[in-house]
């Protein structure tokens, strides 16, 4: 079974609006973490924003929050105010357990574009 | 600035060829970890070092190797380079354990010709 799943394999979004791309997991481990990275088209991987299992807010990082729904067991990412740099690759990532050598699953990415 | 450095951005090789993916990360990590990226199936990894010789497998190691004598260095072997091993090879290191995430390096795009 897939680790993490993110099922928009690609979404557009108008420059200002909110976007939100999905990502579901599927851990047995009470103990984990949720990552979100932005590939831009040069390549490079740049973490965004983090949720641990156990945190009881959602995260936020400047125009990005975490909606983590636990029972649910998704932790989609909301870009707010959409700017053409936000054009680029997300990944979801998830980390199981403390002690499993950091070891992370990704998703197969969304590809967002973000319209003038 | 905090680094992970690829030695390559781009390689071109003929099948058959061993290659070497070299990767150098500044941050004094504990884990490093290899990483193949292809269009529609993310990222997957190939194999991760959590010590210096240690050496553990991922989710796809057949047809690569790989060597961690120094802690700063990990280094992706591809014994005898294929077509189907065309892709971009992401390398990472992180803290062994706590919140931290991973750092990335550029990637290397290989291309088996």
């Amino acid at each position: 079974a897939q680790k993490i799943t993110q099922t928009q394999p690609g979404m557009f979004v108008q420059e200002k609006e909110a976007v939100t791309l999905d990502c579901t997991y599927d851990t047995s481990d009470p103990s984990y973490g949720l990552f979100w990275y932005k590939q831009p088209s040069s390549g490079e991987m740049i973490f965004l924003i983090y949720q641990g299992s156990y945190d009881q807010q959602n995260a936020t990082e400047g125009r990005y929050s975490l909606n983590f729904q636990k029972a649910r067991k998704s932790a989609n990412l909301v870009i707010s105010a959409s700017q053409l740099g936000d054009s680029a690759m997300y990944f979801c990532a998830m980390r199981e357990g403390p002690d499993n050598f950091n070891k992370f699953y990704f998703g197969s990415g969304t590809k967002l574009n973000v319209k003038p | 600035d905090v680094k992970v450095t690829q030695s390559s951005r781009y390689l071109v090789k003929r099948t058959g060829e061993k290659v070497f993916l070299e990767c150098v990360q500044d941050m004094d990590h504990e884990n490093m970890f290899w990483y193949r990226q292809d269009p529609g199936l993310g990222l997957r990894l190939i194999y991760f070092s959590y010590d210096v010789k240690m050496k553990e497998k991922g989710d796809i190691p057949e047809g690569y190797s790989v060597s961690r004598e120094k802690k700063e260095r990990f280094s992706l072997i591809l014994e005898s380079a294929s077509t189907n091993q065309t892709s971009m090879y992401l390398c990472a290191s992180s803290f062994q354990r706590g919140r931290g995430g991973y750092t990335f390096g550029s990637g290397t795009r290989l291309t088996v010709v």
